[in-house]
């Protein structure tokens, strides 16, 4: 088993670029997450999906979307990049009340 | 809502002394927590978790738990410290039927010879 992919590992935008991050998991597991992680700061969510077709806000969804598109993938797509989001995005899955397992993490810049 | 506190940023200790992390949440029911370890340029990886039962809680790498009730409190502890395990360490929580985790900002160890 992989477990938790995301690609890419790296990136590097311009200001007003779009992009998206793509996330896979393996473990027939019916949650996923996008957090990002900023220094002092822990992780914060973006968004989350209970279930296949569904997904909500998390704390940070500003100038964020998502997408379900089945039950192995869960993207999160920045339509028009700033600087404020140059973060390590980190995508996640679980079974409702157990634990959550993380990919590697992308690391973005934006400039 | 649920929220955790790491109220140690970075601590350093010496390798082979004994470690304590602290964690303190704040939920108005018996939530679930977990402790998640960070190594370098990694994702974040399980130690071990609390949803009920014995309060004491064994993990992965010889870490324990205590859930502390009338503290609010989960802290991690390990007897005897590795080199190995510098590392950022998180607590988290979470609550209700579907979970929705709340991390803390974390705490950093380092080890020293």
């Amino acid at each position: 088993n992989a477990g938790v992919t995301q690609t890419p590992k790296f990136q590097v935008l311009k200001t007003g670029q779009s992009m998206t991050l793509q996330c896979a998991q393996d473990m027939n597991h019916n949650s996923m997450y996008w957090y990002r992680q900023d220094p002092g700061m822990g992780l914060r969510l973006i968004y989350y999906s209970a279930s296949e077709g569904t997904t909500d806000k998390g704390e940070v969804p500003n100038g964020y979307n998502v997408s379900r598109l089945n039950k192995r993938e869960f993207s999160l797509r920045l339509e028009s990049a700033a600087p404020s989001q140059t973060s390590v995005y980190f995508c996640a899955s679980s079974v409702e009340r157990g634990e959550q397992f993380f990919g590697p993490g992308t690391r973005l810049t934006v400039l | 809502a649920q929220s955790v506190t790491q109220p140690d940023i970075h601590i350093t200790v010496s390798e082979g002394a004994s470690l304590e992390l602290r964690c303190n949440y704040s939920y108005g029911a018996t939530p679930y927590l977990f402790w998640y370890v960070q190594s370098p340029g990694q994702g974040l990886q399980l130690l071990l978790k609390y949803f009920s039962g014995d309060t004491l809680v064994q993990g992965i790498k010889g870490f324990e738990a205590e859930f502390k009730r009338s503290q609010s409190s989960f802290n991690l502890r390990k007897p005897s410290v590795h080199w190995s395990d510098a590392a950022e360490y998180f607590c988290a929580v979470g609550a209700g039927g579907y979970q929705k985790v709340t991390f803390g900002t974390g705490t950093k160890l380092q080890v020293i010879p």
